[in-house]
């Protein structure tokens, strides 16, 4: 059972919005701006997506943000393309013990 | 553009050590955080632990009494070794650099399959 939970999927037609939840704790993702996205394309390593709840890398398409309330973070994707198929991990700072957690991840598809 | 590559064994017998080295390149290895995750076959990523340029480690608690990590600045690599593996040890292990709770450079990852 992962720390973190997400939906096990979530689908979307071309062009539209998806939003994946990543909820956790007052001890991870409520108290820290420390949570990271990854995207996950079959047989390859994950691609980070997201960073400290809202930036993105160099590179990453503007159509995916990212957002925190509470427990809870989001991450979100617009005008949905067939490559955004993959499987997306959360993943958050959970203070000095623990470390790191990660979501059991969600399966994207694009219809 | 920083690379990193995982190298190892990818057969290791029950109750053995599991060792895995990553190299990186592009970049030095001095200064930075650097992890090990691994993902069993169609299930979810685990962070194993890190281990920072000065040797300083942090280790995912489930797996601490396990685990040692080691690192050779002089060799841009660093270290995983896992102890007494179990079929439950089988997955890719990734290698990645870790900055303020996120991971932004990956290595390929290697499969590690523990059997007899």
């Amino acid at each position: 059972q992962s720390a973190l939970t997400q939906p096990a999927s979530v689908s979307g037609s071309p062009g539209q919005s998806i939003t994946i939840s990543c909820t956790g704790t007052s001890s991870d993702v409520g108290s820290y701006n420390l949570v990271s996205w990854y995207q996950q394309h079959p047989g390859k390593a994950p691609k980070l997506m997201i960073y400290e709840g809202s930036k993105r890398p160099s590179g990453v398409s503007n159509r995916f943000s990212g957002s925190k309330s509470g427990n809870t973070a989001s991450l979100t994707i617009s005008g949905l393309q067939a490559e955004d198929e993959a499987d997306y991990y959360c993943c958050s700072y959970a203070g000095s013990s623990t470390y790191v957690v990660f979501g059991g991840g969600t399966k994207l598809t694009v219809l | 553009q920083v690379q990193l590559q995982e190298s190892g064994p990818g057969l290791v017998k029950p109750s053995e050590t599991l060792s895995l080295t990553c190299t990186v390149s592009g970049g030095s290895i001095s200064s930075y955080y650097w992890s090990w995750i691994r993902q069993p076959a169609g299930k979810g990523l685990e962070w194993i632990g890190h281990i920072y340029t000065s040797g300083s480690t942090n280790y995912n608690p489930s797996l601490k009494s396990r685990v040692t990590m080691s690192v050779d600045t002089s060799k841009n690599q660093f270290s995983l070794k896992l102890s007494s593996v179990t079929a439950a040890d089988t997955a890719v292990y990734y290698c990645a650099r870790h900055q303020l709770g996120h991971f932004d450079y990956w290595g390929q990852g290697t499969l590690v399959t523990v059997s007899s």
